[in-house]
C-alpha cells in the first residue's frame, strides 16, 4: 500500500527556519497536504499543493514538491515557539476514489528560545 | 474555515462498557465524514468513511461490530466503541469534507481511556 515517511523529531532555535521533510511512495498522488497538531488537539490544515506544482508559498510557509523523487518539504521561516507541534504530511491519490488520506508518521517540531 | 466539533473530548470508562463519540459539522453540511484513530506518537490511521444515510465503509482490519458508525444527518456522525477494552484506548479524530474540494476539516479529537 501507500507509504508516507517523515523524520520523527526536529529541534530549532526561535527565529531560525525549520524544514520538515516527507517522502511518499504513491505515484498517483494528486494532492499533498501539511497538517499541524498541537498537544491533545485535532489537526489543522496548514497548506496543500497540487501534484503538478513544485512550489507554493503562503506567508511564512513554503512547500516544495519534487515529484520525481516523491519528496515533499515544509519550510517555516522565522520559527516561533507557537510553531511547536507535530506536523503531518498527507497525500491523496487514486486509491479510494481520491477520498483516502494517507498520513505520514508525523514530525515533532520543538522550538527553543 | 469550517468547524468540526467532537464530543466528548475525553472519556474514561470501565472495560466492557460502550462509549459513543459524536462528530458534528457546525457550519456546513457534510455528506462524508471520516474517523481516524491515533496511537501515541504515531500517525493517524483511517478507520472508516461515514456516509450520510448509508452504511459506513470500513478499512481493512477494522472490526465493524466493534466500532459502530452512524451518520444519521448531514451534520452528525457517531462512533460507538462497543464492549470497550484497554487496547481500545486511543485518540479518535473525525474529519468532514466540505463539498468535493478535497479539503478536510478535523475535529479536536476524543481521548478514550478504558480501565
Amino acid at each position: 500500500g501507500e507509504d508516507v515517511e517523515q523524520s520523527l523529531f526536529l529541534s530549532v532555535r526561535e527565529g531560525d527556519s525549520s524544514v520538515i521533510n516527507c517522502t511518499y511512495t504513491d505515484s498517483s498522488s494528486t494532492y499533498l497536504y501539511w497538517y499541524k497538531q498541537e498537544p491533545g488537539a485535532g489537526l489543522q490544515l496548514l497548506t496543500y499543493i497540487f501534484s503538478n506544482m513544485d512550489m507554493k508559498q503562503d506567508q511564512r510557509l513554503t512547500v516544495l514538491l519534487n515529484k520525481k523523487d516523491k519528496h515533499l518539504s515544509l519550510r517555516i521561516a522565522d520559527t516561533q515557539t507557537g510553531d511547536s507541534a507535530i506536523y503531518f504530511c498527507a497525500e491523496t491519490g487514486l486509491t479510494g476514489g481520491g477520498n483516502k488520506l494517507t498520513f505520514g508518521t508525523g514530525t515533532q517540531l520543538k522550538v527553543e528560545l | 474555515g469550517a468547524v468540526v466539533s467532537q464530543h466528548p473530548s475525553w472519556v474514561i470508562c470501565k472495560s466492557g462498557t460502550s462509549v459513543k463519540i459524536e462528530c458534528r459539522s457546525l457550519d456546513f453540511q457534510a455528506t462524508t465524514m471520516f474517523w481516524y484513530r491515533q496511537f501515541p506518537k504515531q500517525s493517524l490511521m483511517l478507520m472508516a468513511t461515514s456516509n450520510e444515510g448509508s452504511k459506513a465503509t470500513y478499512e481493512q482490519g477494522v472490526e465493524k461490530d466493534k466500532f459502530l458508525i452512524n451518520h444519521a444527518s448531514l451534520t452528525l456522525s457517531t462512533l460507538t466503541v462497543t464492549s470497550a477494552h484497554p487496547e481500545d484506548s486511543s485518540f479518535y479524530i473525525c474529519s468532514a469534507r466540505v463539498g468535493d474540494t478535497g479539503e478536510l476539516f478535523f475535529g479536536e479529537g476524543s481521548r478514550l481511556t478504558v480501565l
